[in-house]
């Protein structure tokens, strides 16, 4: 089946820090593979994606590359800042008979302190 | 700005009493979800609307019934709240099925059963 396994949280970083989240996934088709972000009390919004083996996305800093060999689409970025403080979902998705859904891992919370 | 809104933000409900959640877009996409976020879990998708065909998700309850009257407005409706409906329910939209196309969220409702 397809499925997204995330690193468990929460990452608590200092601002200007490194940041990797990983993500790994197991799909029976050719996924397209997104990072998305939900801020507290709000819906999620898509941060990258990427729809192809060794397409990078990126936005607002923030860098991951679909990597089919490792079947991996970790998240980075160089520089925090407190503001990127959220839940970031690992997502792939999958056409199927009944149309294509988003299969979210079980999310990672970042908190960065100044 | 184009967009996905939902209604009420909050909604508090008393166990066994119907509810209903409100979606709308302005995106004139094709495709609507209503997906279910218990806390600190990914989001679960229920189903979804192609135009007017609706898809239910294999182990999406009875309890769990959708609407959409038009391309704009889709409605989640639970005919009998428990207490483990208590969840954010999200609203997403994307233009077509496919692996390509990306889901755009609403803010999410967040149901309170009492």
């Amino acid at each position: 089946g397809n499925s997204v396994t995330q690193m468990e949280g929460p990452v608590t970083l200092s601002e200007e820090a490194f940041l990797t989240i990983n993500c790994t996934y197991t799909a029976t088709g050719y996924p397209s593979l997104f990072w998305y972000v939900q801020y507290p009390g709000e819906g999620l919004q898509l941060l990258l994606k990427a729809t192809k083996a060794d397409d990078k996305g990126s936005n607002k800093g923030f860098e991951a590359t679909y990597r089919k060999e490792t079947t991996s689409f970790h998240l980075e970025k160089g520089s925090v800042q407190v503001s990127d403080s959220a839940v970031y979902f690992c997502a792939l998705s999958v056409p199927s008979e009944a149309g294509t859904a988003l299969i979210f891992g079980k999310g990672t919370t970042l908190s960065v302190s100044s | 700005d184009a967009m996905v809104i939902q209604n009420p933000r909050y909604q508090v409900t008393q166990f066994g009493k119907p509810v209903t959640l409100s979606c709308s877009q302005t995106l004139n996409h094709n495709v609507m979800y209503w997906y279910q976020q218990k806390s600190s879990q990914a989001p679960k998708l229920l189903f979804h609307y192609y135009d007017k065909d609706f898809n239910n998700e294999a182990d999406t309850p009875d309890n769990f019934q959708s609407r959409r009257p038009n391309t704009s407005f889709c409605f989640l409706d639970i005919r009998s709240p428990g207490l483990g409906d208590a969840a954010m329910y999200l609203c997403a939209t994307s233009r077509e099925f496919g692996r390509y196309n990306e889901q755009f969220f609403g803010p999410g409702t967040r149901l309170t059963v009492l």
